[in-house]
């Protein structure tokens, strides 16, 4: 079955630019689908088909996609951006998840 | 926009069957661009894609659950459902039904309902 992998946590100084990385093998050849998680809520979309945008997710969410990682990368963090970050892809009709990132912002 | 609700019984006995619905309002179930989906996170855990389905009658399974899982869609109610049976307690999670297009993310989300499963 496919994995994906993410590093369970990634830390950005207010301000700067944060990248979250989803691995898997030649991942570069799927759609990659970002979701942000803030505790006792439910996921939001962030980033769909490795680099769109959904209707009101802010600009400085950005995705790229190719050979074996896709990565998010959220420019000029801000402490409402702390949160879980899962990546998603869909394989042979089923969809796998990323373990999870958990972005601090310091 | 489509907005979704879960419900159902929130503690369900080892051995026994769960089961949730989700309401699908401010649209239309039978939306053919759609599929249905249940979703799964264990506390402090990640998230676990449950399975799928659509108002053609197709659906889709996690093959870890495969053997255990029924998702069915009620188009008069605007609802669709989970059977998960012969749960155990490693089945205790909060249970999120969400929707999205085919090969693209999932773009609307219940608020999601915890289930646990215990004696």
């Amino acid at each position: 079955s496919y994995e994906l992998t993410q590093p369970l946590s990634v830390s950005v100084a207010l301000g700067q630019t944060a990248r979250v990385t989803c691995g898997g093998n030649n991942i570069g050849s799927k759609s990659v689908h970002w979701y942000q998680q803030k505790p006792g809520q439910a996921p939001v979309l962030v980033i769909y088909r490795d680099s769109k945008r959904p209707s009101g997710i802010p600009e400085r969410f950005s995705g790229s996609n190719s050979g074996n990682t896709a990565t998010l990368t959220i420019s000029r963090a801000q402490a409402g951006d702390e949160a879980d970050y899962y990546c998603q892809v869909w394989d042979s009709s089923t969809v796998v998840f990323g373990g999870g990132t958990k972005l601090t912002v310091l | 926009q489509v907005q979704l609700q879960e419900s159902g019984p929130g503690l369900v006995k080892p051995s026994q069957t769960l089961s949730l619905t989700c309401t699908v309002s401010g649209g239309s179930i039978s939306s053919g661009l759609y599929y249905w989906s249940w979703i799964r996170q264990p506390a402090g855990k990640g998230l676990e894609w449950i399975g799928r389905v659509h108002t053609s009658g197709s659906s889709d399974y996690n093959p870890s659950l495969n053997s255990r899982v029924t998702i069915s869609v009620d188009t008069s109610k605007n609802q669709f459902s989970l059977k998960l049976s012969s749960v155990t307690t490693a089945d205790t999670a909060v249970y999120y039904c969400a929707s999205g297009i085919a090969a693209a993310g999932f773009d609307n989300w219940g608020q999601g309902t915890l289930v646990t499963v215990s004696s």
